[in-house]
């Protein structure tokens, strides 16, 4: 199966400071990928479809200006959590879908302190 | 629209059954199943597209009823490695964007 590799595994932040998050496709091109974000025993909650060329695609919710998405790359997409307050705290997981099946990142546990 | 999952969370002892239901109130267009540990990232077990479906591997198998708005996942003979959180996801096929909703789980716990 294709690979989505996510880095950093985790990052433990100082409020207000900012935090990016990069999710790259290994063995394939991908045009789109996507963001979620994971709270504790709840399910994936998808934030923003990343589009390689072009701007990104929020979901009702998100604040575009809070989670800025590049995907300056086709093998490449990142997420930046900026002014990062503990609230922000959370799972988050990058996807991308080169056929049927879509394929996951290993996931961010961000802490913002 | 986010899909419905039943139940919320399950109690297993080692090999007994489990079925999780994934609804909606629309026909939808894929349903996928994943599997996710706990702080790690979700495994893809299998996709169904045509109403009247049913696949399976192993132990695990899955169908989508005839009007594409209910989907089942189906583990026999539970395993400890079963236990984990099962999601179903939905969404338009990936040339037509990709992007996939998530019902909000279904805790498995399989005990010795």
């Amino acid at each position: 199966g294709a690979v989505v590799s996510q880095h950093p595994s985790w990052v433990i932040c100082k409020s207000g400071t900012s935090v990016k998050i990069e999710c790259r496709s290994l063995d394939f091109q991908a045009t789109t990928m996507f963001w979620y974000r994971q709270f504790p025993k709840q399910s994936l909650m998808l934030m923003a479809t990343s589009n390689e060329g072009s701007k990104a695609t929020y979901e009702q919710g998100v604040e575009k200006d809070k989670f800025l998405i590049n995907h300056a790359s086709l093998t490449l997409s990142t997420l930046t959590v900026t002014s990062a307050h503990p609230e922000d705290s959370s799972f988050y997981i990058c996807s991308a879908r080169p056929n049927t099946e879509a394929f996951f990142g290993q996931g961010t546990r961000l802490t913002v302190v | 629209q986010q899909p419905v999952q039943s139940p919320q969370a399950v109690i297993l002892r080692e090999g007994e059954d489990a079925v999780i239901n994934c609804s909606s109130s629309k026909a939808l267009y894929s349903v996928h199943w994943y599997r996710q540990k706990h702080g790690e990232a979700p495994v893809f077990l299998m996709i169904l597209l045509k109403g009247g479906e049913q696949k399976g591997h192993e132990k695990i198998s899955a169908s989508f009823n005839e009007k594409k708005q209910q989907s089942s996942l189906y583990l026999t003979a539970s395993q400890l490695s079963y236990s984990g959180t099962y999601f179903c996801g939905t969404g338009p096929d990936y040339n037509q964007g990709g992007k996939l909703i998530f019902g909000q789980g279904t805790e498995l716990s399989v005990k010795p």
